[in-house]
This record gives C-alpha cells, sequence and structure tokens, in this order.
C-alpha cells in the first residue's frame, strides 16, 4: 500500500517568499505530524493534527510558520517571508491514531526546502 | 526542554562486528523507540520499547529500555553493509504524538 507521500521533495526558493509544502499521509490515519530536519540533526518536532485540528502546535519557531489540514486528510505546512535559517528536511507522518505516545509513525520521505 | 543524548556520534566498522549505541535522557520516558534513516528518506522504526527494563528483538537487533527510564541501547549483531544509516532514539515526553528525537548515530560499515 502508499505510504506517506511529500510533495514537492525539493524546493529552492528566495528570501522573503511564501513556500507551501503538502503531505498527503497513510489513507485512514488519523494523525499527522510535521517535523523539522537540519543537517546532521535529529527531527524536532513542529505540529501534530488530530483529524482536521492541530492538537500540538508548540513546534512551530514563530507566527511565519503555519499549516492547517481541513479534511482530516491531506496537511500543508505554509511558510510566510522565508529566512535563510528555514532551510531544512521537512518531514511528515501519520499514524492510526488514539493511542498518543504509542502509536507508530510512518515518516514520509521529506521535502527539503532551501532558501537562497 | 528535554533532550536526548546519542553515544557515539558515529562509527567505523568491519561487516561482521557487533554493534552497540546508546540514549540517555535528562528525564523519564515511557516509551523508548529506535529509527533508522537512509539518505534522503524519512525515518523507519526499528523497535518499540513500552516498560522499564524491557528487551526487544528484532532480527539482528536488540534494544534494552533502561531500568532508571532515563536511557536506552540497542545493540546490532554480525553488521552487514546494508546496516549503513543513522540511527536515532526518540521517545514521546507526554502522553500526546509529539516525538523527541536524539541527534543520531551513523553507521558506516566497511566490506
Amino acid at each position: 500500500g502508499a505510504g506517506v507521500s511529500q510533495t514537492p521533495s525539493n524546493k529552492v526558493t528566495e528570501k522573503g517568499k511564501y513556500v507551501e509544502l503538502r503531505c498527503d499521509p497513510i489513507s485512514g490515519h488519523t494523525a499527522l505530524y510535521w517535523y523539522r530536519q537540519s543537517l546532521g540533526q535529529g527531527p524536532e518536532f513542529l505540529i501534530y493534527f488530530q483529524g482536521t485540528g492541530a492538537a500540538d502546535d508548540s513546534g512551530l519557531p514563530n507566527d511565519r510558520f503555519f499549516a492547517v489540514r481541513p479534511e482530516g486528510s491531506v496537511s500543508t505546512l505554509k511558510i510566510q517571508r522565508t529566512e535563510r535559517g528555514d532551510s531544512a528536511v521537512y518531514l511528515c507522518a501519520s499514524s492510526p491514531g488514539g493511542r498518543g505516545g504509542t502509536d507508530t509513525q510512518y515518516f514520509g520521505p521529506g521535502t527539503r526546502l532551501t532558501v537562497l | 526542554g528535554q533532550q536526548l543524548n546519542q553515544s557515539p556520534q558515529s562509527m567505523f566498522i568491519q561487516e561482521g562486528e557487533d554493534v552497540s549505541m546508546n540514549c540517555t535522557s535528562s528525564s523519564i520516558f515511557n516509551t523508548w523507540l529506535w529509527y533508522k534513516q537512509d539518505p534522503g528518506e524519512g525515518p523507519v522504526l526499528l523497535i518499540a520499547l513500552y516498560k522499564a527494563g524491557e528487551l526487544t528483538s528484532n532480527g539482528r537487533l536488540t534494544a534494552q529500555f533502561g531500568i532508571t527510564r532515563k536511557d536506552s541501547f540497542l545493540n546490532i549483531s554480525a553488521s552487514i553493509p546494508s546496516d549503513v544509516g543513522i540511527y536515532f532514539c526518540a521517545g514521546p515526553p507526554s502522553n500526546t504524538g509529539k516525538l523527541i528525537f536524539g541527534q543520531g548515530t551513523t553507521l558506516q560499515v566497511k566490506p
């Protein structure tokens, strides 16, 4: 079956521009997560959706970052006024949902964002 | 905030050797997870541990949940070239879906 997919796989943009990153979770998974991974580091949590609502957005670094999941399936991570420090791999994961910390998260391949 | 510290940072070993890596935390975790990440891919779950003292195996991989609940160990026996990658420990700081990851241990295997 299909795993988590993310588009685009690579995105190069200029400082100050707006970008959208898309995540298609595994069908039927109610929980969806966004992480950011800088070079040489582990993934860093950004936001977690249960259904359509953001259950925990404590990892979003500032108000330039926003994520939506309007129908409880596909999610879009939106970054306004990009900065060079936003360059990283943005990972999306989904899980069946409902088991909190013991729910297995399945990761997509990530979107590599480069801000020039 | 809570942090997970992994050691060693990197390892370069001969094929067939056993490997051991560990992960420590400044605070208690009730679940420990070990993931592997290949280049250009997302992390893949290898082993999940849910109980202090638990020892769990997955093929040539064995992981243990430390008694203090502040550490975990991953062992790989008889390494092969496809074991190359970055190994991350992770855990949920509370009973939510959020995971905290260590900084990773990079494993290279020489045929």
